[in-house]
């Protein structure tokens, strides 16, 4: 069954500490990739997406994620955080021609001042 | 203007109930979606519209029933609540289908059964 697995659960930093949140997924075939951010409190919003082209994809707020291809990964990395970045933090994969929007079981990113 | 706006917010009722959440998008968009979000943060389409057509039907038990009466609104009506509903439902919105299209969500509604 296609999976997306985000392996950190729960990451705590200091504000100016650089981040990088860990995504892979399971699903041999071309696919499209996303990062959402969900503020406490908040709906879903849109940080990046990858269709294709250049694998290194820079989004919204500095942030900015690699696609490696044969390691079915799309991290998402920060070089310095803010408070304002306490959020959770969701990978989504939709394997091409599927209308499904799979989603990884969230991030929750903590930064401390 | 808000993109996405579910009604209501919160939703406390009980065991045995029946109630619906309303979703509507004033962003022109052809499909529209329904999220459950469990306890641990988890989010799992439940279903998906394209303009008013059922495209994405996940194994959801037949006590949910979406209903959309326009392309700009997707309600879901859930019949004899059951303590395993209570989650937050996020609907969402899409130009096109495809979960290839960057989703717009709603704010959720959090529904707590009793």
């Amino acid at each position: 069954a296609q999976s997306v697995s985000q392996h950190n659960h729960h990451v705590i930093l200091s504000e100016a500490a650089s981040l990088e949140l860990g995504c892979n997924y399971s699903y041999g075939g071309t696919v499209n990739l996303f990062w959402y951010v969900q503020y406490p409190g908040q709906h879903l919003q849109l940080l990046l997406k990858y269709f294709s082209g250049d694998p290194l994809v820079k989004g919204i707020k500095g942030f900015e994620a690699e696609f490696i291809k044969s390691k079915f990964s799309f991290n998402l990395r920060k070089p310095s955080v803010q408070w304002s970045d306490t959020a959770e933090y969701f990978c989504a994969v939709n394997p091409l021609n599927t209308d499904k929007l799979i989603f990884g079981t969230g991030t929750r990113l903590q930064v401390f001042p | 203007d808000t993109a996405v706006s579910q009604t209501p917010k919160y939703l406390v009722t009980q065991m045995g109930n029946d109630k619906s959440i309303k979703c509507e998008q004033n962003l022109g968009h052809d499909t529209m979606y329904w999220y459950k979000q469990d306890s641990k943060k988890f989010l799992k389409i439940m279903f998906s519209y394209n303009n008013k057509e059922l495209i994405i039907n996940e194994t959801v038990p037949n006590r949910f029933s979406p209903k959309s009466p326009d392309k700009a609104h997707l309600n879901l009506h859930i019949n004899s609540l059951e303590l395993g509903d209570s989650a937050v439902y996020f609907c969402a919105s899409s130009q096109v289908p495809g979960g290839g299209q960057p989703q717009h969500f709603g704010d959720g509604t959090r529904l707590s059964i009793l």
